[in-house]
């Protein structure tokens, strides 16, 4: 099974920033988009971003659309993502996440999880 | 952005029982939608991906339908660990987006 390791969460005031890491094992990373994805209870599971296979291309949802910016860095089989001006809102649990099956078919592997937490 | 909503956003079932829950995209998707189960504590579990394919290792009381704008999730003979919040999710456009969740409850 493919393992994946989020670290970098933590507490961090409003406005501050934050860079969270995924390591990927156990599989060949750079055959595969990576993605970020966060959950909270009230709001639920949330798409934040994603990088193609050699970093080239990146997707994001609109809510952190220039203020998180997600990379990759193939040698070291990670992923990552910065997060500045970061917002209450942004609480949460985030995830990394692949789809070995290919891009269109559903993440079916997923760390297991890294919690942010914005507050003064 | 496609928007996804999940209707109902909350049931009640019984162990033994069948739900449906549906998903409907604001736009045409084709069959580019997949279903999470969500437990509290533990990552998302990927069940359906294009529609209606069976993710390897999830039981066959998981079932998937739909294209275009209208989706449903069956669960055939609910299982204890079945309790849990379910989620759709499109891949047709470049930026994805979930439904907003439905909680399935004793």
């Amino acid at each position: 099974d493919v393992q994946l390791v989020e670290s970098g969460g933590g507490l961090v005031q409003p406005g501050g920033s934050l860079r969270l890491s995924c390591v990927v094992s156990k599989y060949t990373f750079s055959n595969y988009w990576m993605n970020w994805v966060r959950h909270t209870p009230g709001r639920g599971l949330e798409w934040l971003a994603n990088i193609g296979q050699d970093g080239s291309e990146t997707f994001y949802a609109n809510s952190v659309r220039g203020r998180f910016t997600i990379s990759r860095d193939n040698t070291r089989n990670s992923v990552f993502l910065h997060m500045t001006n970061l917002r209450v809102e942004d609480t949460a649990v985030y995830y990394c996440a692949l789809g070995s099956a290919g891009y269109y078919y559903g993440m079916d592997d997923w760390g297991q999880g890294t919690t942010v937490i914005v507050s003064s | 952005d496609i928007q996804m909503t999940q209707s109902p956003s909350s049931l009640s079932a019984s162990v033994g029982g069948r739900v449906s829950i549906t998903c409907r995209a604001s736009q045409p998707i084709g069959t580019y939608l997949s279903w999470y189960q969500v437990k509290p504590q533990k990552a998302p579990r990927l069940l359906i991906f294009a529609g209606s394919r069976l993710q390897s290792g999830v039981p066959a009381r998981f079932s998937g339908s739909g294209s275009g704008t209208d989706f449903t999730l069956t669960i055939r003979n609910l299982q204890p660990e079945d309790f849990a919040t379910y989620y759709c999710q499109q891949s047709y456009s470049t930026s994805w987006t979930f439904g907003q969740g439905t909680n399935v409850a004793i």
